[in-house]
């Protein structure tokens, strides 16, 4: 399956600190699916992003997909203690495999 | 709704054994993946059906099998356990490819 690259693979932030993730692909993406593990949990679907230029919030986060649907971002405003775990990006769920992710940890 | 129930949750197993590790979803959804997530790591695709009946391959398919006998149940059967899938394993289903994917809470394998 197709498959993005994440990258920072790690970010630790201190406590009310920006946090941005990103997705990158070579190949045009149908769509995009963003998802948040905590430590010792399973994975929990935040929002799918498929048309150009798209941009979606909640609450302190915002995604963003790319004009030409080969990358897009998550981006955390003043992070908090709630935000730790490790966020997956992923095309074509459930029929790719997940990367290894971007691991935030928050400094209090 | 239970949502996606995965069981067991811990299971140990020795070399050569077999299992079957179950998933079932009460919420109607066609679509159903294995997932298999070592530690550190991402979740890495096993299996995958798209409807009763339907079944096919993932990235690391080779020691599981699966069936999709009825929309609400989607077994992995390891066939002769090794060491290497000591691991965490995943189910997750959707209903639709444009919808998020519901996992369940996962599978702690440790093979010894």
């Amino acid at each position: 399956g197709q498959q993005v690259m994440q990258i920072p693979q790690y970010q630790h932030v201190q406590e009310g600190e920006d946090f941005t993730t990103y997705c990158n692909s070579s190949t045009t993406l149908s769509n995009i699916q963003w998802y948040k593990q905590r430590p010792g949990g399973h994975p929990v679907f935040l929002i799918q992003l498929v048309k150009s230029g798209e941009v979606k919030k909640q609450k302190r986060l915002t995604f963003q997909f790319g004009e030409a649907k080969k990358n897009s971002s998550l981006h955390i405003t003043a992070t908090q203690t709630t935000d730790v775990g490790t966020y997956f990006c992923v095309t074509n769920a459930g029929k790719s495999t997940f990367g290894d992710g971007t691991t935030l940890t928050v400094k209090p | 709704n239970a949502g996606v129930t995965q069981t067991p949750k811990f299971q140990v197993l020795k070399t050569g054994q077999s299992m079957t590790l179950q998933c079932a979803q009460d919420m109607n959804h066609e679509y159903m993946s294995w997932y298999r997530q070592d530690p550190g790591m991402g979740l890495r695709l096993i299996h995958y059906s798209v409807g009763a009946g339907i079944t096919d391959q993932g990235e690391v398919p080779n020691g599981y099998n699966v069936s999709r006998s009825t929309t609400e149940d989607f077994p992995l059967r390891l066939l002769s356990a090794a060491p290497s899938q000591t691991s965490v394993y995943f189910c997750a289903s959707t209903k639709a490819e444009s919808y998020g994917y519901t996992f369940g809470s996962g599978t702690r394998l440790t093979v010894v």
